[in-house]
């Protein structure tokens, strides 16, 4: 069974930084493509970011490119997403989604239950 | 980037209804985008993928079509556990983005 455990999130100052990590089991990591999702209250699916299952691609979306770096441990089975010069804008949950391919051009297949962030002074 | 236009907004509907949420893509994006369903505090989960392709686990009374540009969600007799927001996702080219969301709600 896939299982995805987000962690990481809280309250964070403006200006701060922040490491999210996501814990992936069920599945051959390294098989497949992860992506960050973020969802801000009340609003809609932002997708943030991909990394490939080689981990050897990455990308971005527009609201955090420069202000985060995506990575995995393959030897782990760990996604993570640094995350710095937070904004208030960036207050959100963070799902961890794993991609149905090893490439970023897949469907989102699974999903964790997602990490809080909240950027407040 | 690839616009998601998704409608409408918001929809009330009975039991047993046939309930359809379309999406507009803003450029030709293939057969490449999904539908998501998310349930009120809930993570969202995978219900067509493709266009047309049903996800493991999903009820057949839901249904993906194409258009050139154009893709529908189609729930063939509503059920009261489909109370949700559903979304639609590109993902033919980056940066992938979603439709705004329908929020579906029972009578």
């Amino acid at each position: 069974e896939v299982e995805l455990l987000e962690s990481g999130g809280g309250l964070v100052q403006p200006g701060g930084s922040l490491r999210l990590s996501c814990a992936a089991s069920g599945f051959t990591f390294d098989n497949y493509a992860m992506s960050w999702v973020r969802q801000a209250p009340g609003k809609g699916l932002e997708w943030v970011s991909s990394i490939s299952g080689s981990g050897g691609s990455f990308f971005y979306g527009d609201s955090m490119r420069g202000r985060s770096t995506i990575s995995r441990d393959n030897s782990k089975n760990i996604l993570y997403l640094d995350m710095k010069s937070l904004r208030a804008d960036d207050t959100a949950l963070y799902y961890c989604a794993k991609v149905s391919v090893a490439a970023y051009n897949g469907y989102f297949d699974f999903w964790g239950q997602g990490t809080l962030v909240t950027v407040s002074s | 980037d690839i616009q998601m236009t998704q409608s409408p907004s918001s929809l009330s509907a009975s039991v047993g209804d046939r309930v359809t949420i379309t999406c507009q893509a803003s450029h030709d994006v293939s057969k490449y985008v999904n539908w998501y369903q998310q349930k009120p505090g809930r993570a969202p989960k995978l219900l067509i993928y493709d266009a047309s392709n049903l996800g493991p686990g999903v009820p057949s009374r839901f249904s993906g079509s194409r258009s050139g540009t154009d893709f529908s969600l189609t729930i063939s007799s509503l059920q009261p556990e489909d109370t949700a927001t559903y979304y639609c996702q590109q993902y033919d080219d980056l940066p992938l983005t979603f439709g705004g969301g329908t929020k579906l709600q029972i009578k």
